[in-house]
């Protein structure tokens, strides 16, 4: 079975710093995910990564996969209370399929505090 | 554009009563269709998938159902709802191609509570 883990869980960290999150998983997968949800909303999409050291960047947050690790990284540059929210990962549990199954990570709580 | 609409928004049930969650897909063909659910405080899981109408698998066996009647229609269903149904349902949509890097996009959501 795969198996998605995210670290830390909960995350509060102040206005201006930086801070890493962490997503490993369990089997090789082509395709992995990373999704912000708001309290009481749904999941909004932030990156998709595909291939081995992919790098994405939008705003403050930037992502990056080590299919190689089976690890990929939400890197948060100088936070900022906006970024309060869920964070999750999800990994396609089918290499090379269009089925797009996805696994997720139980969610990085994270609230930014001036 | 392409859009994804959920109903109800929030409903209350009894137990042991019918359930049926609706979600349909605007602006796009054939998707790929998926219903997830999200217990309170953790991720998502998947329980249903369609890669067409009429095409349904299940992931985890439970007390619930799906069908695709149409090909942007897909209908979240149960006869007697248990407490352990109680939770967040999304519906998402994807178009998949080989080497691709689509997302899947999440509709708003129907939150269940089973009492």
């Amino acid at each position: 079975e795969l198996k998605v883990e995210q670290n830390p869980l909960f995350l509060s960290m102040q206005e201006g710093k930086n801070y890493t999150i962490y997503c490993n998983y369990s089997t090789t997968s082509d395709r992995l995910y990373w999704y912000r949800q708001d309290p009481g909303k749904s999941l909004e999409s932030l990156f998709v990564l595909l291939s081995n050291g992919a790098v994405k960047q939008e705003g403050r947050l930037m992502a990056s996969l080590d299919t190689k690790a089976r690890l990929s990284t939400l890197h948060i540059t100088a936070a900022v209370h906006d970024l309060s929210a869920t964070y999750f990962c999800a990994v396609d549990r089918d290499r090379g399929s269009t089925l797009g199954r996805l696994y997720f990570g139980r969610g990085t709580q994270l609230t930014v505090w001036p | 554009s392409q859009t994804i609409h959920q109903w109800p928004a929030t409903l209350v049930q009894p137990v042991g009563s019918p359930l049926s969650l609706e979600c349909t897909v605007e602006g796009t063909s054939n998707p790929n269709l998926y219903w997830y659910r999200q217990a309170a405080g953790r991720g998502l899981q998947l329980l249903f998938y369609s890669v067409g109408i009429g095409q349904i698998s299940s992931e985890v066996p439970q007390n619930l159902s799906a069908s695709r009647p149409q090909d942007r229609q897909f209908i979240l269903s149960s006869k007697k709802l248990l407490l352990s149904d109680s939770g967040f349902y999304l519906c998402a949509w994807t178009r998949l191609l080989s080497g691709r890097g689509e997302t899947q996009y999440f509709g708003p959501g129907t939150r269940l509570l089973v009492l």
